[in-house]
């Protein structure tokens, strides 16, 4: 069974501050997909990164890095000078690399605010 | 290009009736996945529907029931609603052999 955490319900922060958000999962597959999804509050999920379980090179994109550990199971994801904008509800998802469907595990969530 | 939409935005019914909601997915995409958002949770996978199949199921009752059509379109119908059915419902479009879903914005449907 496979299983994804995220122990922050809710982070507060003044705009231009850091936001980290923690995320651990369980799987017994070998080779997975692990993503990060924003929700803003239209309700869709807006793809935002997706990283291999066998590349653990951590990456910066613009504003957004991620922090991949295999040996700990997490996958934290870091918004660096925050802004208003970014206010949503952030979800780790995870999928098997072998399975025939593109079936996600959710996260229950952690909602961020950014207060101006 | 537009991409995936869902009909209707939201929709009320009553304890013990029937729903269908429907889904477009993103042009040139032939995958199809349904998920469930209760308020305050994640997403949680219904099924997929690939070739017009069921291809991969979550852990819902059969009240809980889907239908691809040849233009990769797909519906999501719910029978006997309980309160508990109360969500977002989520539609989902990939290419097959590509994992990236695109998501729609949702049906938002409360039993009353």
């Amino acid at each position: 069974a496979q299983k994804v955490t995220q122990a922050q319900t809710e982070i507060s922060v003044v705009e231009k501050e850091d936001v980290t958000l923690d995320c651990v999962y369980e799987t017994r597959d070998t080779t997975y997909y692990l993503f990060w999804y924003k929700q803003p509050p239209s309700g869709e999920l807006v793809f935002l990164i997706r990283r291999n379980s066998f590349d653990e090179q951590n990456e910066i994109s613009g504003r957004y890095s991620w922090n991949f550990q295999k040996s700990t199971s997490s996958f934290n994801f870091t918004i660096t000078a925050s802004q208003v904008v970014d206010s949503a509800v952030y979800f780790c998802a995870l999928r098997p690399s072998k399975a025939a469907g593109n079936k996600l595990t959710f996260g229950g969530g952690t909602r961020v605010l950014v207060k101006p | 290009d537009a991409g995936v939409t869902q009909s209707p935005t939201h929709l009320i019914k009553t304890r013990g009736q029937q729903v269908t909601l429907r889904c477009s997915p993103k042009s040139g995409h032939d995958t199809v996945s349904w998920y469930q958002q209760a308020l305050g949770q994640g997403p949680q996978f219904i099924f997929q529907y690939y070739e017009e199949e069921e291809r991969q199921r979550g852990n819902f009752p059969d009240r809980f029931s889907g239908h691809q059509f040849p233009n990769y379109s797909s519906e999501l119908n719910v029978n006997a609603l309980l309160l508990g059915d109360s969500a977002l419902y989520l539609c989902a479009s990939s290419l097959a052999a590509i994992f990236k879903q695109f998501f729609g914005p949702g049906t938002r449907l409360t039993v009353l």
